[in-house]
């Protein structure tokens, strides 16, 4: 079955850059999109179709993709960014919709 | 305003069945495909399925874990989605939520991304 893969952890101080992968074969053909969860709550749409930021989501949120590795990017990473963030797409069939298996982001 | 709430979760013997409940309101229901996700305790997100609008043929798809054993269904006179989860094993427990499905849209509405808050499933002895 199809994967998207994402490192569990990734770490930074107040005012670094956050960047978080996904890799998946098909994601030169797929648009990637990226949720942010905080403890309890539904997931949060940050990216769209790779690259593309919701109304409401600051602009230090970003998503590049290139290949088979997709990349959301916090700028000058704040407190209240931390959170699980997930990868989001489909297979190259567009039937089996998959999520990557998460990558907690602590700012401290 | 766009809405989605799950019912129906709760405490289930292993071996036994569920129906989940999800209330569409705010948008046109019919129109929209639909998918389950659902987390269990302290793990990832994790997709379970998703129905296409009737125009698009009302089919169904699932993640391999949970095919034969769950149905997703959809009645549009009721602005409801369903999940029926026969067998019910312990690794069925978590939030299940439901959520509005774009990804094979032809164009991404990012305000047409919905979730609800979700329902609890506890597969239990």
């Amino acid at each position: 079955s199809y994967e998207l893969t994402q490192p569990p952890s990734v770490s930074v101080s107040p005012g670094q850059t956050a960047r978080i992968t996904c890799s998946g074969d098909a994601l030169p053909k797929k648009y990637v999109y990226w949720y942010h969860q905080k403890s309890g709550q539904a997931p949060v749409l940050v990216i769209y179709e790779d690259i593309k930021r919701p109304s409401g989501i600051p602009e230090r949120f970003s998503g590049s993709s290139l290949g088979t590795m997709a990349t959301l990017t916090i700028s000058e990473a704040q407190v209240e960014d931390e959170a699980d963030y997930y990868c989001y797409s489909t297979d190259s069939s567009g039937d089996q919709s998959v999520f990557g298996g998460g990558t907690k982001l602590t700012v401290l | 305003e766009m809405q989605l709430v799950e019912s129906g979760g709760g405490l289930v013997k292993p071996g036994g069945s569920l129906r989940l409940s999800c209330a569409a309101s705010g948008f046109t229901f019919s129109n929209v495909w639909m998918s389950w996700v659902r987390q269990a305790p302290g793990k990832g997100l994790e997709w379970v399925g998703r129905i296409k609008s009737k125009t698009e043929g009302g089919t169904t798809d699932y993640a391999a874990p949970v095919k034969g054993r769950f149905t997703i269904s959809r009645d549009d006179s009721k602005n409801t989605l369903y999940l029926q989860i026969n067998s019910l094993k312990t690794e069925d427990t978590g939030v299940y939520y439901c959520t509005t499905d774009q990804l094979n849209a032809p164009v991404y509405y990012y305000y047409m991304d919905v979730w609800g808050k979700g329902t609890t499933v506890t597969v239990s002895s």
